[in-house]
């Protein structure tokens, strides 16, 4: 069974820092692209970022390029996300999703960007 | 980056028959596949159509979607209280700053 758990979220002060992981389990991770979706509360959802199996193509939404960075390790099955000069708008629940059609989710994280 | 376009709310009774639409633009629908999730209240997205007309296994068969040009729909048939739920379309997105994924607006179907 696939499973994707995200964690790394939190409260954190505007300009701050915010690094998130997602620990993959149930699939070959290495061999599948993953991305990262945000929903900010009681909207819709928008895609952040996709990472291919090996790092090599990187993709980011105009919203985020330049403050965050998303990474792998295929050896520790997991993603990350780490999130510069936040902003309130990045405010939203972080989900994980498997490969380039988004077939599996994690269950989120949420972080919360305020004073 | 280019979002898109559903309608906000879509609703029947059970049994009935319900369309969503999703329109876009050459970039995106109309040179990649559409994707289309269910998000449940308090729940995780769920892949619901794949490959423009694809169902994972395990979705029912009264999902269905198609693809037109720019344009994609996604049908309901035989309406279920569970299928109450916010529906997103969803595509790749080749354009002059590069590949992204744009999801649609969203759509809220509500079963009366």
């Amino acid at each position: 069974e696939v499973q994707l758990v995200e964690s790394g979220g939190g409260l954190v002060q505007p300009g701050g820092s915010l690094r998130l992981s997602c620990a993959a389990s149930g699939f070959s991770f290495s061999s599948n692209e993953m991305n990262w979706v945000r929903q900010a509360p009681g909207k819709g959802l928008e895609w952040v970022s996709y990472i291919s199996s090996s790092a090599t193509i990187i993709y980011y939404a105009d919203s985020v390029k330049g403050r965050f960075t998303i990474s792998r390790d295929n050896a520790k099955n997991s993603l990350y996300l780490q999130m510069n000069s936040l902003r309130a708008e990045d405010t939203a629940v972080y989900y994980c999703a498997r490969d380039m059609e988004m077939g599996d989710w994690g269950q989120g994280t949420l972080v919360t960007v305020s004073s | 980056q280019s979002v898109l376009t559903q309608p906000p709310s879509a609703s029947g009774t059970p049994g009935q028959r319900v369309t969503i639409s999703c329109s876009g633009s050459s970039s995106n629908i109309g040179s990649n596949y559409v994707y289309w999730y269910q998000q449940l209240p308090g729940t995780a997205p769920k892949l619901l159509i794949y490959r423009n007309n694809q169902r994972p296994s395990g979705v029912p068969d009264r999902f269905s979607g198609s693809k037109s040009g720019t344009s994609a729909s996604l049908a309901i048939s035989g309406l279920r209280s569970e299928d109450e739920a916010d529906y997103y379309c969803a595509a790749w997105d080749d354009s002059l700053s590069g590949r992204v994924y744009v999801f649609g607006t969203g759509t809220k179907v509500t079963v009366l």
